[in-house]
């Protein structure tokens, strides 16, 4: 079946260590997101990337970073230049720019710092 | 991309419908309606999507006033798995943008 697979699901990081978390999609979609997600709140967008090997920062990208090396994956890594880095991640994926058929989420991954 | 509002939370009874509002007073005119919904510690959940006319799928039906300020959405058969939070998003571009949305509880 076609989707997203995000990995781990649960993280947990010492503090001021870098980690990343793994998104793959096989929908042959163009465009993909990241969205972090803390407790009672909305999501908020960190990076997304409409083609391989070009991204545009989000709302909240300072102490993330990304990359877009195949058109399947869009791995997310979180510096230890974020200071709170503790929250629910969720990877996105869309037909791309102009397309309002809808995006597909991941499960998500939890990341905790220690 | 307009700005939503929706009510931060409602209660419905199973098997009812239950209508959740949704205003956009600032919508232009391509600017899609979007629902999605995300059940807890899970990825948000597509619902369904209009821009100016109503629509209706095997989920849910979307009704869009006339001047597009408002929509509301109606779960026909509320069941207790409905139970989530629903987010109502208008949107002109490829990028959504999640508010707090509306925690909709389904007791039995």
């Amino acid at each position: 079946d076609g989707g997203i697979t995000q990995s781990p699901k649960y993280l947990f990081r010492k503090e001021g260590q870098n980690v990343t978390l793994s998104c793959e999609q096989n929908l042959n979609h163009d465009a993909m997101y990241w969205y972090r997600q803390d407790p009672g709140q909305g999501l908020r967008l960190i990076y997304y990337s409409q083609i391989v090997n070009d991204f545009q920062k989000g709302d909240i990208a300072e102490g993330y970073s990304v990359s877009r090396e195949k058109k399947e994956s869009f791995p997310l890594t979180v510096t230890s230049a974020q200071k709170n880095p503790t929250a629910f991640y969720l990877c996105a994926s869309s037909p791309g720019t102009g397309f309002p058929g809808g995006y597909t989420f991941g499960s998500g991954t939890r990341l905790t710092v220690v | 991309d307009a700005k939503t509002t929706q009510p931060p939370s409602m209660d419905c009874a199973e098997g009812r419908a239950a209508n959740l509002p949704c205003n956009h007073s600032t919508i232009s005119g391509n600017e899609y309606v979007y629902w999605y919904r995300q059940i807890h510690s899970q990825g948000p959940q597509y619902i369904i999507h209009g821009l100016k006319n109503n629509e209706t799928n095997e989920m849910a039906s979307l009704i869009i006033t006339e001047d597009r300020k408002s929509s509301t959405l109606i779960l026909p058969h509320a069941t207790l798995r409905d139970t989530a939070v629903y987010y109502c998003i208008a949107l002109n571009d490829y990028k959504l943008s999640f508010g707090a949305g509306t925690t909709v509880t389904v007791r039995a």
